[in-house]
């Protein structure tokens, strides 16, 4: 059954270093999206992708955030400065064009020090 | 402001009972609403969902229920078992007026006692 990958699952990193978080959705979507979630929290929505651009972001998906789809199976998630405040679990989702049900990947533990 | 939440944040169930989660929501215009399942580590998996066109949608052991003149929403799961033990979030959407990002509920944790 196809399911929707990340890597890496944990990065540490220094608070202002650059991250890139990976993930590779189910191959025939077309939709696309990161969420996070902060330990014990809710998931929240950061930003959707569609058509090579975005397609709606949230509050939190400020200029330290972008979403790239370098080639025809990677989707990324970049923080350029990375803060304190940015340590979550980074979960990747990808849907089909006609249905809404989103496909979750297992996520990526991000801590900043 | 749109937000949708859970009546309890945990249930503990016996096994081989039923289970029922619970989730408000806010948002008249949301037509699409979804629940998962999160087990410790891993990322949230999809059980079941429904349409605002629809008020009941069976799947294998769950049953979800929307009521949509109260705004609720409720899952059910038959004859629980140890292996349904997880967080359970309720989320909605109105895709009539965006590309789908899903809001998302607290959670509720079910505990299932052998």
């Amino acid at each position: 059954e196809p399911e929707v990958t990340q890597t890496p699952s944990h990065q540490v990193t220094q608070m202002g270093q650059e991250v890139i978080l990976r993930c590779v959705p189910i191959s025939n979507h077309l939709y696309f999206y990161w969420y996070r979630q902060i330990l014990g929290q809710k998931v929240e929505f950061l930003v959707s992708f569609y058509n090579n651009e975005i397609s709606e972001k949230s509050e939190i998906f400020d200029d330290q955030f972008s979403v790239e789809r370098p080639d025809g199976s990677n989707f990324t998630l970049k923080i350029r400065s990375t803060k304190l405040e940015d340590s979550a679990m980074y979960f990747c989702a990808s849907r089909g064009g006609t249905a809404y049900e989103q496909y979750f990947g297992p996520g990526t533990r991000l801590t900043v020090t | 402001g749109e937000s949708v939440g859970l009546h309890l944040p945990t249930l503990s169930v016996q096994e081989g009972d039923n289970s029922i989660i619970n989730c408000a929501y806010s948002n008249s215009a949301s037509d699409y609403f979804i629940w998962y399942k999160q087990e410790s580590g891993k990322g949230p998996q999809f059980i079941i969902d429904i349409r605002s066109n629809m008020d009941k949608r069976q799947g294998q052991r769950v049953t979800v229920l929307l009521n949509k003149t109260v705004k609720h929403l409720s899952l059910q799961i038959a004859a629980t078992q140890p292996g349904d033990s997880a967080v359970y979030f309720c989320a909605e959407n109105h895709y009539g007026g965006s590309q789908g990002n899903l809001i998302f509920g607290k959670g509720t944790k079910l505990s299932v006692k052998p």
